[in-house]
């Protein structure tokens, strides 16, 4: 079974610019999960889907973050403007609906100079 | 918020010792899972907690939910080099709830 893919893995943007994230969840899976990874720290949650609609988005910081699951399978991420302090690794998810084990994908790292 | 603790932050074991950590939070949670992160790859499950007092085991690994449903531990025995990694504990708070992860330990094994 494949896993969960995620594209660019690396992503170097200057300040005030844009950057989009994909993800591709393992086939089958309903919940779709984007993470934030900052250095030293564990992921924190920034948004849930169940299939294409949004179950928990209350840590992401929807002046400047954006998801999107339109056809309940693939994911974007976009951050618009990208700020110094994004910075960090973003990781998704996805599971079975309503089971506890998240499969992750290997993460985009994302440098904002 | 909830917030759960992991200390210390490193761990420096030789290989063939035992290992164990701890995670502690001032809130209760449900659930509580142990991954494992490897460089550049995203966190792996290793064992999941569903039972207050429940202890499991998954090969060499061993975890424990604490009775108070605010604490866990996990078990390493006889490490090996592939031991090594960044070691998260996480906890739910309820099916579907989101997990709220600790800030890792990071384990290196000594030949």
């Amino acid at each position: 079974e494949a896993g969960v893919a995620q594209s660019p893995r690396y992503k170097i943007i200057e300040k005030r610019q844009s950057v989009a994230f994909w993800c591709n969840p393992i086939s089958g899976h309903a919940t779709l999960y984007w993470y934030q990874q900052i250095l030293g720290q564990g992921p924190k949650l920034l948004i849930q889907f169940q299939n294409n609609g949004v179950v928990d988005d209350s840590q992401l910081p929807k002046d400047r973050f954006s998801a999107e699951r339109l056809k309940g399978v693939d994911s974007t991420l976009k951050i618009q403007p990208a700020k110094l302090e994004d910075s960090a690794v973003y990781l998704c998810a996805s599971s079975r609906a309503v089971t506890y084990e998240q499969y992750f994908g290997p993460g985009t790292r994302l440098t904002v100079t | 918020g909830q917030q759960l603790n992991q200390s210390p932050q490193s761990m420096f074991i030789q290989e063939g010792e035992d290992v164990s950590m701890n995670c502690t939070s001032s809130s209760i949670f449900n659930t509580w899972l142990w991954y494992k992160q490897d460089p550049g790859e995203g966190p792996v499950l290793l064992i999941a907690l569903y039972k207050a007092g429940e202890l499991t085991s998954n090969g060499r690994l061993t975890a424990q939910f604490g009775i108070t449903r605010k604490d866990s531990f996990l078990n390493i025995s006889a490490s090996i080099p592939s031991d090594v990694g960044i070691y998260f504990c996480a906890g739910q708070l309820g099916v579907g709830s989101k997990l709220t992860f600790g800030k890792g330990i990071t384990l290196s094994v000594r030949p």
